[in-house]
């Protein structure tokens, strides 16, 4: 059964980087056919796309985070990560990973993790 | 860059009722790379619908969606209590990129 877990602090300070990890279960993350990404959602707002990265690290940013977020896979340890640094209270949010499928070249998040909520603040 | 819009914002409806919603597109996109999501509160979202028409695996024939070009809908038929939820849908655009729209709410009239 497939499972994506998010893990990392659930405090961090302005300017700081957050560091955060999606340990996948279930299914290889080398597989070719999936993507891996996060998404966020800020309390009470809506989703917001960050990033995604196959198996062998080709990658797609969100314009808006490209300069400060870096998305990186381990196939080794079945897992992807996120960094976003230069920290603002702008990026508190729930920070969700989920993997990218796609039917007949249609794509979509097709499974989620639980989420982690991450705050900024000192 | 083509952003959606959703509306309406909130949807009031008693179960039993159809809910229309509606995703339109600020630029002409392909249906293939529009899909719907659900999500509850404390939850994260469920894929409803990809490629605009297509059921996800396990949704239930009352959800179906249509549209072309810029304007696309979901509609629920016969609402049950557990479809009282947000609905996102969101865009893939050929850089590899993905937009979603701010989301229609439907509650409890």
């Amino acid at each position: 059964q497939l499972r994506l877990q998010e893990s990392g602090p659930g405090l961090v300070k302005p300017s700081e980087t957050l560091s955060l990890t999606c340990t996948v279960s279930g299914v290889s993350i080398s597989n070719p056919s999936y993507y891996w990404g996060w998404i966020r959602q800020s309390p009470g707002k809506g989703l917001e796309w960050i990033a995604n990265i196959n198996y062998s690290g080709t990658t797609s940013y969100n314009p808006s985070l490209e300069s400060r977020a870096t998305i990186s896979v381990d196939t080794s340890k079945n897992q992807f990560s996120l960094r976003v640094n230069s920290l603002t209270a702008a990026d508190t949010a729930i920070y969700y990973c989920a993997r990218r499928g796609e039917t007949w070249g249609w794509p979509y998040f097709d499974f989620w993790g639980q989420g982690t909520l991450v705050t900024v603040s000192s | 860059e083509t952003v959606l819009t959703q509306s309406p914002g909130t949807l009031s409806l008693s179960p039993g009722e159809r809910a229309t919603l509606s995703c339109k597109a600020s630029q002409r996109i392909s249906s293939f790379y529009l899909a719907w999501y659900q999500q509850k509160v404390g939850q994260a979202p469920r894929l409803i619908m990809f490629g605009a028409s297509s059921r996800a695996t396990g949704i239930p024939d009352r959800f179906s969606g249509s549209g072309s070009g810029t304007d696309f809908t979901l509609t629920i038929n016969r609402l049950e209590p557990e479809d009282f939820a947000v609905y996102y849908c969101q865009l893939y655009s050929s850089l590899g990129r993905f937009t979603f729209g701010p989301g229609t709410k439907v509650d409890f009239k």
